[in-house]
């Protein structure tokens, strides 16, 4: 059963412009989401997060939103650039599990 | 400060041979996550640590798999014997219950792959 899903396995944005990820959750205990960024060969690597009391933060060029009543999480990089090249995992938290989804591949032509 | 370190990085074995891998969690980490990622797939949890008991090993396949933490450090995982579905990335994370985002880290992964 995937708690946490992410339904669109790539993206490709241009440098410059606007990345925006998505990710879905079933479980309405989920207090807490993260994202990650993973480049191959690497384990993945914290990027933002966000509390459930929360419905946005922004750390620089990421941004990410909660939207609680449609169970939707998403990050927005503006502007994007090649180097944000990478799979991006989202992460939701209930007590101390963590439930990641499948992964976005997001490739940035410069 | 270093991150949460795993060894080896790569394995190559034949099925039905044993493998064990290794992680030293972030200093002060008190819980710590064996995971396996699948190609294509995001991390799995196998087996979740609390110090040194494990609270969470429902996903571990205890028939092949086991895992221990001495003293609530380091930790090993083993599998003996190996088959070829055992193929994957196996993910070591650390976290701390009283830091912002839990201090969730992981490790670089040991890429296993059974022949």
């Amino acid at each position: 059963d995937q708690q946490v899903k992410q339904n669109s396995p790539s993206l490709s944005v241009q440098e410059g412009r606007i990345s925006i990820l998505n990710c879905d959750y079933t479980n309405s205990m989920f207090d807490y989401f993260l994202w990650y960024k993973k480049y191959p060969a690497e384990g993945p690597t914290f990027l933002i997060s966000i509390s459930s009391i929360k419905d946005k933060n922004e750390d620089g060029r990421f941004t990410v939103f909660l939207n609680k009543s449609a169970k939707h999480l998403s990050l927005h990089i503006v502007p994007s650039q090649p180097g944000d090249s990478a799979v991006y995992f989202c992460a939701a938290r209930t007590g101390n599990q963590f439930y990641f989804g499948t992964g976005t591949s997001l490739t940035v032509i410069p | 400060e270093a991150g949460v370190v795993q060894s080896p990085r790569y394995k190559i074995i034949e099925k039905k041979q044993p493998v064990a891998f290794w992680c030293n969690p972030i200093s002060g980490h008190n819980t710590l996550y064996w995971y396996r990622q699948n190609l294509g797939q995001g991390p799995e949890l196998l087996i979740r640590y609390e110090n040194e008991e494990a609270v969470d090993d429902s996903q571990l396949p205890k028939d092949r798999f086991s895992a221990e933490r001495l003293k609530g450090v380091d930790s090993t995982l083993k599998i003996q014997p190996a088959e070829l579905g055992d193929s994957a990335v196996y993910l070591c994370a650390s976290s701390l219950w009283d830091t912002e985002n839990y201090g969730y880290t992981f490790g670089s992964g040991t890429r296993l792959t059974v022949v």
